[in-house]
Order: structure tokens, then C-alpha cells, then sequence
């Protein structure tokens, strides 16, 4: 099974600035890594997939990057709405997809 | 639109069985996989399993394999996540959600509860 990691746990942010997530993969998962937001009693929402594709409605400061096993979620400028827990998934070993643990982003 | 609509929360007792579902709309359920995930109270996102109403052809995870049963039902656009004996354990929210390549629509959650 490939292991996802995320850093850090907790990133304490202000609202306009940046914010910076790390996702690791135990092995090479390609370009098959996506990322999803969720807020307090909501499903996750896709923002990200194949690294840096933004899904439909998702604002351009989100943005993706990253190769091979380490991947990165960026948002340029926080806004209200982003305080959220983010989570990265694998879907290269197919159809055993592994999320990572989450990454809270809270008001600093 | 794509819509997955899951069933109501549900609250059982140890040893119970029970069955949750997953309607989808607003595309062609046998075209796309389904899966679904475990949220633990307070906890992450685990995936447990998928299955393709197209043929019934269904994967599990091994933590999961042997411990729920995922079907479906072309015929009403349903998916299933069934328990035949419940563990506290399995207290948690359950999301069933579309997967194409990645996972791209989810539905809103079933909160299962395990009391005695």
C-alpha cells in the first residue's frame, strides 16, 4: 500500500496570506495525486487533480505542483472561506487509493 | 447535474446488521466506478472500497475486506455498504463518491452510530 504523508498537521495562517501544504508519497504515484478540501460537517470537495489541474468552479489561487512523490497545494491568499482541513489522495495504485492524514489550516 | 444522495443517519446496536445506500443522477451509473470512505469521529479519510454497477465488479481494501459488503443495483442507480454484524468500531460518517480516474463527486455522508 503507498503511504501518504502531509505536513505539517496544523498551519496556522492569516487571512491574505499564503499558504503552503506538503503532501509525500511512500512511492512514485505519477501525476495521479489529487487534493480536496473540507469544512466542518461537509463532504470533501475536489480542488486539485493529476498534481495541478484545478477542478471546475475552484479559484486560481489554488494551485497545485509537484512530481513523483512530493507534491505541494498552494493558496496564494487566504480567504474566509479556505479555513479548512485539506487531504491529498493517490489514485496511481489503482483502486487502492490512499488519502494522506490532513492538513488543518486555521486562523492564526 | 451529478448527485449522489445517501440514505439517512442511522443508529444500531452492537451486533446489528445494516444497510446504507448511494442513489446517483445526472449521469450514466453503470459508466463509473463507485467507491466509498470512512471518516471516524474526528479522524481522516480512509478508502474502503469500490465497485463498477456496470458489471458488479467490486475491490476492497484489506483492512475492509471481510468486514463490509459494497453492491449495486443498476436498476435504481444504487450503491450499497452493508454490515451483518456492527462493531462500536464502525461508528463513523460514510461517504460514497464517483470515481473517475480520482475521485470527483461525493455525497454528503451517512452517520452511522453504534450504541448499546
Amino acid at each position: 500500500e503507498i503511504v501518504m504523508t502531509q505536513s505539517p498537521a496544523t498551519l496556522s495562517v492569516s487571512p491574505g496570506e499564503r499558504a503552503t501544504l506538503s503532501c509525500r508519497a511512500s512511492q512514485s504515484v505519477r501525476n495521479n495525486l489529487a487534493w480536496y478540501q473540507q469544512k466542518p460537517g461537509q463532504a470533501p470537495r475536489l480542488l486539485i487533480y493529476d498534481i495541478s489541474t484545478r477542478a471546475t468552479g475552484v479559484p486560481a489561487r489554488f494551485s497545485g505542483s509537484g512530481s513523483v512523490t512530493e507534491f505541494t497545494l498552494t493558496i496564494s491568499s487566504l480567504q474566509p472561506e479556505d479555513f479548512a482541513v485539506y487531504y491529498c489522495l493517490q489514485f496511481n495504485d489503482w483502486p487502492q487509493f490512499t488519502f494522506g492524514p490532513g492538513t488543518k489550516v486555521d486562523v492564526k | 447535474e451529478v448527485q449522489l444522495v445517501q440514505s439517512g443517519a442511522e443508529v444500531k446496536k452492537p451486533g446489528e446488521s445494516l444497510t446504507i445506500s448511494c442513489k446517483a443522477s445526472g449521469y450514466t451509473f453503470s459508466d463509473y466506478w463507485i467507491g466509498w470512505v470512512r471518516q471516524m469521529p474526528g479522524k481522516g479519510l480512509e478508502w474502503m472500497g469500490i465497485i463498477y454497477p456496470g458489471d458488479s465488479e467490486t475491490r476492497y481494501r484489506p483492512s475492509f475486506q471481510g468486514q463490509v459488503t459494497i453492491s449495486a443495483d443498476k436498476s435504481i442507480s444504487t450503491t450499497f455498504l452493508q454490515w451483518s454484524s456492527l462493531k462500536a468500531s464502525d461508528a463513523a460518517i460514510y461517504y460514497c463518491a464517483r470515481v473517475e480516474s480520482k475521485i470527483d463527486f461525493w455525497g454528503r455522508g451517512t452517520l452511522v452510530t453504534v450504541s448499546s
